[in-house]
């Protein structure tokens, strides 16, 4: 699986948008982005996840580039219950990996009042 | 639904002794994964079976190490014996086809002393 690049930390204000980014450079045409995320103390959390287009559900965006290197998660309006570590994950969703997730280190996301 | 349902939520034990950590997937899910987390090394996939058979136990750091799927509905993880360094949160994860979302439970954090 290709190897993604996120910062450790971020600081976002109560009701302001989010945006995450993360390097996926090696990724190939196979792969989707995933995202998840883990608040304390408990087990991921599943986002959202894309090949090529910009994705949108009820928790969050998803805005890939058109090269696929690089995409950004947007949480449009983000809530204290908001903080946790994101994870940005290339997952190749089928053949002999069998649809595995490999966790980095993720980003600490702080939404602060 | 009740999700994945892991047990025991905590558990405590000396060097030495067994330690079996219960998973029970969601219903209707044919692949399950075992991940284990430490603030060292972060989230690492220990094993992951498919229609409860073992894939890929690459990541099984030794033998001491072993983990089985008798049927669809229940999968363990043993650890003999155990020793301080396991000390970790133990993850179980869930997911219905080979892309499927992973769903996670609350975790297993073990203690050895």
């Amino acid at each position: 699986d290709a190897k993604t690049t996120q910062p450790p930390s971020m600081d976002c204000a109560e009701g302001r948008a989010a945006n995450l980014p993360c390097n996926h450079s090696t990724i190939s045409g196979n792969e989707y982005v995933y995202w998840y995320r883990q608040i304390h103390s408990q087990g991921p959390q599943y986002i959202i996840h894309g090949l090529k287009n910009n994705e949108t559900n009820e928790m969050a965006s998803l805005i890939i580039t058109e090269d696929r290197k690089s995409s950004t998660l947007i949480l449009p309006h983000a809530t204290l219950r908001d903080t946790a570590v994101y994870y940005c994950i290339v997952r190749d969703a089928g053949g002999t990996s069998y649809g595995k997730l490999t966790f980095g280190q993720g980003t600490i996301l702080t939404v602060h009042p | 639904d009740a999700g994945v349902i892991q047990s025991p939520r905590h558990e405590v034990t000396e060097m030495g002794q067994e330690v079996t950590l219960r998973c029970k997937p969601i219903s209707g899910h044919n692949s399950l994964f075992w991940y284990r987390q430490t603030m060292m090394r972060g989230l690492e996939l220990l094993i992951y079976f498919n229609n409860n058979v073992p894939i890929d136990d690459s990541g099984m750091p030794e033998d001491r190490f072993s983990a089985k799927m008798p049927n669809a509905s229940f999968s363990t993880l043993k650890i003999q014996p155990s020793e301080p360094r396991d000390s970790a949160v133990y993850f179980c994860a869930s997911s219905s086809g080979i892309g499927g979302e992973l769903f996670f439970g609350e975790g297993s954090r073990l203690t050895v002393l």
